[in-house]
């Protein structure tokens, strides 16, 4: 059973960068074709898809975010990681990482989520 | 704006079926037959409820079913339950910009 878990800093100041690690279990991160993902939900609104990255290391990204993010991953640690610079009140809300098949195209494991909050 | 368009809420008696739309265009929910399905509880993660327009997971009720007319996948809950009370929210492939759109979500309440 493939688990994923979040983790990185609650609390990011405006202006800094926003850093997540997403480490999965129970399966190799560079085996089968899935793409490894984040999406944001601010409190009490909608799911935002912010990007992904391919098990060959190529990337997409939501086009709004795009000047902002940076996904990369580390096979050697089953991790891929979340990077969002210039962080304003706006970029608060829960972060989940998730994996897509890449044969359905659809979110089959998600973490737990981790809240982030901008504030100074 | 959500790329995708979903009605805010929907509402049934228990027993009942309910339908929640999302409707996109040609480059997205009209061009591919990759739409997905997930609900979300309060506070809780969001989970796959069907794939691929009409496919359902594993462990996942057959009261769930999902179809698509052109432009608008359907999610249809037949025999609700007190439980199936949840945000759903739909998703697309997309030949546009992004390759992923989600909907803006629909609040469905049981009666």
């Amino acid at each position: 059973q493939v688990q994923l878990q979040e983790s990185g800093p609650g609390l990011v100041k405006p202006s800094q960068t926003l850093s997540l690690t997403c480490t999965v279990s129970g399966g190799s991160i560079s085996s089968g074709s899935y793409y490894w993902s984040w999406i944001r939900q601010p409190a009490g609104k909608g799911l935002e898809w912010i990007g992904r990255i391919y098990t060959s290391g190529s990337t997409n990204y939501n086009p709004s975010l795009k000047s902002r993010v940076t996904i990369s991953v580390d096979t050697s640690k089953n991790q891929f990681s979340l990077k969002l610079s210039s962080v304003t009140a706006a970029d608060t809300a829960v972060y989940y990482c998730a994996r897509e098949s890449a044969q359905q195209l659809a979110l089959d494991y998600w973490g737990q989520g981790t809240l982030v909050t901008v504030s100074s | 704006q959500s790329a995708l368009t979903q009605p805010a809420s929907v509402s049934g008696s228990p027993g009942q079926s309910i339908t929640i739309s999302c409707t996109g265009t040609s480059s997205d929910v009209g061009g591919y037959n990759y739409v997905s399905w997930y609900q979300q509880h309060p506070g809780k993660v969001p989970k796959v409820m069907i794939y691929e327009v009409s496919n359902r997971p594993s462990g996942v009720s057959n009261r769930f079913s999902g179809s698509k007319s052109g432009n608008t996948a359907s999610l249809t809950i037949s025999g609700l339950q007190a439980e199936d009370e949840a945000d759903y929210y739909c998703s697309s492939y997309t030949s546009s910009s992004t390759p992923v759109v989600f909907g803006g979500g629909t609040k469905l309440t049981v009666l």
